[in-house]
């Protein structure tokens, strides 16, 4: 079974500096989508980015990033230019792209993240 | 705008009455939708996953008596919590696979916070 492991429970950054949170994750498929997702206080779950597992190439949207690095299993998101509307959990999360696979999402713990101004 | 509503939003009742929860997906066939569960400061714990036209599959713990899913149409599953009691006091999320495109993303309603007396 795949599992998702977040090891920071709380994290604080100042705002429009860079903060990095970690995700690593165990699986045996060679294909697989692993997302970031915000929920704010609200509890909305608000998709940040999202990675193929196939592809080298980090992913980027606007102020996040990813630094996916296969081979270690991890699949950090780097956040620049904090802004106080960041402040939110933030949840990693895995899916299998095998035909036929399970479609379910695994989440790891998350981590609440701090916006100090 | 949201592709996914869920109904209603924050829902009271007394203990040993029975609650629905509806999930739409507004602007694509969904034949695939998952419910989850989550307590504060926790992650989501999938329930289970709901096939339209045929049974929903739970997961490992999850009572199939006590939560009941039916997901009649392509647009729409419903989740009954049935004779509900004060431990069933919880936010309850659905989200629905959007089959178009390779990534087939999930997405999320904005979930239900049940409070049972």
């Amino acid at each position: 079974a795949q599992t998702v492991t977040q090891s920071q429970p709380e994290m604080s950054v100042q705002e429009a500096e860079t903060v990095t949170l970690s995700c690593t994750y165990d699986t045996s498929e060679s294909d697989y989508y692993l997302f970031w997702y915000k929920q704010p206080p609200s509890r909305q779950m608000i998709l940040v980015i999202r990675q193929e597992a196939y592809k080298q190439q980090n992913a980027t949207e606007n102020r996040f990033s990813v630094n996916f690095q296969k081979a270690a299993k991890s699949f950090s998101l780097k956040i620049s230019d904090s802004q106080l509307g960041d402040a939110a959990m933030y949840f990693c999360a895995y899916r299998s792209a095998i035909r036929g696979g399970s479609e379910k999402l695994v989440f790891g713990k998350g981590t609440k993240l701090t916006v100090n101004p | 705008g949201a592709v996914v509503s869920q109904h209603p939003s924050w829902v009271i009742c007394k203990s040993g009455t029975s609650v629905k929860i509806e999930c739409r997906s507004l602007d694509f066939q969904a034949t695939t939708m998952f419910w989850y569960r989550q307590f504060p400061k926790q992650s989501l714990m999938l329930m289970a996953t709901s096939n339209e036209g045929s049974k929903a599959t739970y997961e490992q713990g999850v009572e199939k008596d006590k939560f009941l899913i039916n997901h009649a149409s392509l647009t729409l599953s419903t989740l009954t919590v049935t004779s509900a009691h004060p431990e069933d006091s919880s936010f309850y999320i659905c989200s629905a696979r959007d089959p178009r495109g390779r990534n087939q993303p999930q997405h999320f309603g904005d979930g239900t916070r049940l409070s049972i007396l």
